[in-house]
């Protein structure tokens, strides 16, 4: 899994700013999964992308949060206006194929927001 | 839809001593079955994976699981645990026809007493 880079690492923000965190996938791969970790809590799929296109983004909220895998450049995950709910552990997860192939995932070190 | 339960929230066991984490699915035809463990602060690295074929999967440092199709089970063995192994460990189900979402259950958290 270290070759899935996530920065940053830890993000501390205050209520009402924005949350920008960014994903590069292992070499390869071109398939890219969100997940959410609450304190206590297993992880929560939020989306997946692939280059240029958003697949299935049936577990993000409606609001304020975003996501993107352009084609050059890293995915990112993009929050507004961040409320102390937001802070969690965002875990990024990547895959050389189709996600819908039961391949595996490889997730990266993961980016832990607080929200103050 | 699927789902994923991991019974056990915390584990304690003696350094040396067996273990064993489980987890069910709920699922109609045969799932992809993943076993993951996190440090604390840390990613989630992969222990193992089921896709077909022998139901006993082996995996990393040590560890081995085994699928149950009449139990809906795929839980966690190792027959002697170290300290190092004191962590979080995540079941999940892989995504099937229609969906593209990793499963995970809400973990259990194993301590080793020395």
């Amino acid at each position: 899994n270290a070759g899935v880079m996530q920065n940053p690492r830890h993000l501390v923000r205050r209520r009402g700013q924005e949350a920008r965190l960014r994903c590069s996938p292992m070499k390869g791969h071109s398939h890219v999964y969100w997940y959410r970790q609450l304190p206590e809590e297993g992880l929560k799929f939020m989306v997946y992308l692939q280059k240029e296109n958003i697949i299935d983004e049936s577990g993000m909220p409606k609001e304020r949060f975003s996501a993107e895998f352009p084609k050059e450049g890293p995915s990112i995950l993009r929050i507004q206006q961040v409320v102390r709910g937001d802070s969690a552990a965002y875990f990024c997860a990547s895959s050389p194929m189709e996600g819908r192939s039961g391949n595996t995932i490889y997730f990266g070190e993961g980016s832990w927001l607080t929200v103050v | 839809a699927q789902s994923v339960t991991q019974p056990d929230i915390h584990i304690t066991v003696s350094e040396g001593a067996s273990l064993e984490l489980r987890c069910n699915y709920s699922y109609g035809a045969t799932p992809y079955l993943f076993w993951y463990v996190q440090s604390p602060g840390q990613g989630l690295q992969l222990l193992l994976k089921y896709f077909s074929g022998d139901t006993l999967v082996q995996g990393i440092k040590g560890f081995e699981a085994e699928f149950k199709r009449s139990q809906s089970s795929f839980n966690l063995r190792k027959p002697s645990v170290h300290w190092s192994d004191a962590a979080e460990y995540f079941c999940a189900v892989g995504p099937t026809s229609g969906t593209y979402k990793y499963i995970f259950g809400t973990g259990t958290r194993l301590k080793v007493l020395a």
